[in-house]
């Protein structure tokens, strides 16, 4: 199984729309739970951290259920430079390594 | 956050021989880490690298092929050595800034490495 699994997509939605991303993971002592956004031939830039209560910026709303071991990124009315791949990032038990998901392909079409 | 810049930015290079990679930070970090990133793939950490300390690396990375240097609190160098088709991939080095933003990675903009 792997540490940290994502729904490799495409996403496809039109302008507007609100979607949903999931993220599950292995490791139950794992400290800190991030999703980062990658443009196609960028660098992954963090997108927002996730709190057990949840948090919200803008649009974005991520969610963190620790017995489920599940994280999740809400997206509403999706822009068209949404489009990139949403990376599920996971600290381990120290909090000092990172673990990637494979990563979630988004497409807003107009 | 950190401006982290890296040279070269792509590089093409024949099997056998070594690149030498390096980023730079506009501040002082403690914490900076070497990642590749496949064709298509996510990104798995090859290395920490601390400064003053030996390179930390993971399964699957050793000294002999991926040798770090970390000169300084706002420098560090990463060598490919002894290339193969296979090590065609994106480098890239990130560094955590900590305090308030403790465990959050700012990625350089990535090495494109070709190997023929």
């Amino acid at each position: 199984r792997k540490e940290v699994e994502q729904d490799p997509g495409p996403f496809n939605v039109p302008e507007g729309a609100t979607v949903a991303f999931n993220c599950t993971y292995s490791n139950s002592a794992s400290q800190s739970f991030f999703w980062y956004r990658q443009d196609c031939r960028k660098e992954p830039k963090l997108l927002m951290s996730v709190y057990s209560s949840g948090n919200e910026d803008g649009r974005f709303t991520a969610q963190l259920n620790r017995a489920s071991q599940y994280i999740s990124l809400l997206i509403r009315d999706s822009k068209l430079s949404d489009s990139a791949t949403y990376l599920c990032v996971v600290t381990n038990n120290a909090g000092n390594m990172l673990t990637f998901g494979g990563g979630t392909r988004l497409m807003v079409k107009p | 956050s950190a401006v982290i810049s890296q040279k070269p930015s792509r590089d093409i290079c024949q099997r056998g021989t070594s690149l030498t990679i390096q980023c730079q930070v506009d501040s002082q970090v403690t914490m900076m880490f070497w990642y590749r990133q496949q064709p298509g793939q996510s990104l798995t950490l090859i290395a920490t690298a601390n400064q003053g300390s030996e390179a930390t690396y993971e399964s699957g990375f050793v000294i002999d092929k991926f040798p770090i240097s970390r000169p300084n609190l706002t420098f560090s160098t990463l060598t490919v050595s002894n290339m193969s088709p296979e090590d065609s991939s994106i480098y890239l080095c990130s560094v955590e800034e900590g305090g308030r933003k403790k465990y959050e990675q700012f990625f350089g903009p990535g090495t494109r490495l070709t190997v023929l």
